[in-house]
C-alpha cells in the first residue's frame, strides 16, 4: 500500500487566516485528491489534483479558497484560505493506482476560532 | 451523490461473522464496488474492491449478486477493533472519465462483546 503523511497533524487557527497542508506519499502517483470530512460527517471530496495540470474541484468548492499545488508526482498541498469556524475539519490526501486502490492519509485536523 | 445505499448502524457479537449489506442498483457496466472503512479519528482504510466476481482477502470476503445491484461484505470473525463506519462505493476504474471516490453515510458497525 501507499505510505501517505500529511503536515500539520492538527492546528488551531485564528479566523482570517490561512493555512497549507502537505502531503507526502512514498511513491509516484498520478492523480490525487483532497477531502474534507466535517464534524460528524462523512467524506466531502474538495478536489482532484493531477501532476501537471490545473486541480478539478467540486461544486461549492472554488480555488480562491481552496487552493490546491501539485508539483510532482509524490507531493501536494492544499490550502484553506481566510478561514472562519465553518471550516473547521479534518483534511484528508488521497492517492490512487492504477491498480484500482486508493489510500488516505492520517489527517489534518483544524480547528478554526 | 452517492450512488449506493447502506444501513445506519448494525451490531455484531465478537467471534460473529459482521454482514454488510449494500444497494447500488444503478450501477453501470464500468463501475467497481469499493469498500473502505473508517475508525473513529483516522483516514479511511481500504477493505476489498470487486467487478463483478466475489473477492476474499485477509481482511474480509466481497460478494456481489449476479445483476450486481447489491453486494455484501463479510468479515469473518468481528473483533472489536473492526468497530467502524464501513462505506460502500461505486467508481469507475482506472483510465474511466472519473476515478474519484464520492461517500455516502455508511454504516457504524458496533461490534459487542
Amino acid at each position: 500500500s501507499a505510505v501517505i503523511s500529511q503536515k500539520p497533524s492538527r492546528d488551531i487557527c485564528q479566523r482570517g487566516t490561512s493555512l497549507t497542508i502537505q502531503c507526502q506519499v512514498d511513491s509516484q502517483v498520478t492523480m490525487m485528491f483532497w477531502y474534507r470530512q466535517q464534524p460528524g460527517q462523512s467524506l466531502t471530496l474538495i478536489a482532484t489534483a493531477n501532476q501537471g495540470s490545473e486541480a478539478t474541484y467540486e461544486s461549492g468548492f472554488v480555488i480562491d479558497k481552496f487552493p490546491i499545488s501539485r508539483p510532482n508526482l509524490t507531493f501536494s498541498t492544499l490550502t484553506v484560505s481566510n478561514m472562519s469556524p465553518e471550516d473547521s475539519s479534518i483534511y484528508l490526501c488521497s492517492v490512487a493506482r492504477q491498480d484500482n486502490e486508493q489510500f488516505f492519509g492520517p489527517g489534518t485536523r483544524l480547528t478554526v476560532l | 451523490d452517492a450512488k449506493t445505499t447502506q444501513p445506519p448502524s448494525m451490531d455484531c457479537a465478537e467471534g460473529r461473522a459482521a454482514n454488510l449489506p449494500c444497494n447500488h442498483s444503478t450501477i453501470s457496466g464500468n463501475e467497481y464496488v469499493y469498500w473502505y472503512r473508517q475508525i473513529h479519528s483516522q483516514g479511511p482504510q481500504y477493505i476489498i474492491h470487486g467487478l463483478k466476481n466475489n473477492e476474499t482477502n485477509e481482511m474480509a470476503s466481497l460478494i456481489i449478486t449476479e445483476d450486481r445491484k447489491s453486494s455484501t461484505l463479510i468479515l469473518p470473525h468481528a473483533t472489536l477493533r473492526d468497530t467502524a463506519v464501513y462505506y460502500c462505493i461505486v467508481r469507475v476504474g482506472w483510465g474511466g472519465a472519473t476515478n474519484k471516490l464520492i461517500f455516502g453515510t455508511g454504516t457504524l458497525l458496533a461490534v459487542q462483546p
